[in-house]
């Protein structure tokens, strides 16, 4: 089955504890990205890639890291995460691109930051 | 920049209504649309896309049509069902200059339809 893996699906942690999120998909799509999804605000991208090592900034990418060393995995990283991190975070993958390509979501991970 | 504007919720209405959730944006190219559904508990799901002027999306009775004279993409059902309650999100990506990596979502609207 075609799908986006997103794991933990829901994580509480406290301030400056490292902490990662990973993305896996089965499609061999070149595309992925991050989004995180808060009341009133929407979807706002953090970080997305083109392909293999070619990894770019969205709109919101402060305080994230990300890495693209196969094409399936692409992991969002916090490494000091703060309160204001607190969201829901989707992964997305599509064939390349955005254009004209719809995109596949994961099921989406809940953290809480305290 | 770009931007997505769509019309506050919650939208409630009874089964067999019609539907109307607005959508407007603003680009500076020439942008693809989306309209992208999210079940409870779900990540968001592709319901329809127009990719130039004047085109019509559509799919599980929904549709779309892509306005350039009024910059609009209003999401429109003729009947709906309680099996529609969902957020909806409009969103758009620009392929001006180049920059088609990013999608710019709207903030979502809610849609609750009572039996």
């Amino acid at each position: 089955e075609a799908q986006v893996t997103q794991n933990p699906r829901y994580l509480i942690t406290v301030t400056g504890k490292k902490l990662t999120v990973t993305c896996s998909q089965n499609m061999n799509h070149e595309y992925m990205s991050w989004y995180r999804q808060d009341p009133g605000l929407g979807l706002r991208q953090i970080y997305y890639s083109m392909n293999v090592e070619v990894t770019d900034k969205g709109d919101v990418p402060e305080g994230y890291k990300v890495s693209r060393k196969e094409k399936r995995n692409f992991p969002l990283i916090l490494e000091s995460p703060s309160p204001n991190q607190t969201s829901l975070y989707f992964c997305a993958s599509s064939l390349f691109g955005t254009a004209n390509q719809p995109q596949h979501f994961g099921d989406g991970t809940r953290l809480s930051i305290l | 920049g770009d931007s997505v504007t769509q019309m506050e919720g919650p939208v409630t209405l009874s089964e067999e209504a019609f539907l109307t959730i607005n959508c407007t944006y603003t680009a500076t190219g020439y942008p693809s649309l989306f309209w992208y559904v999210q079940y409870p508990g779900e990540g968001l799901q592709l319901l329809l896309k127009a990719t130039k002027a004047d085109d019509k999306g559509s799919n599980k009775g929904f549709e779309a049509t892509y306005r350039k004279e009024t910059t609009s993409f209003h999401l429109e059902k003729g009947s709906v069902q309680v099996s529609d309650s969902a957020v909806y999100f409009c969103a758009l990506s620009d392929r001006g200059g180049g920059a088609t990596n990013k999608l710019i979502f709207g903030t979502g609207t809610l849609l609750a339809v009572q039996p």
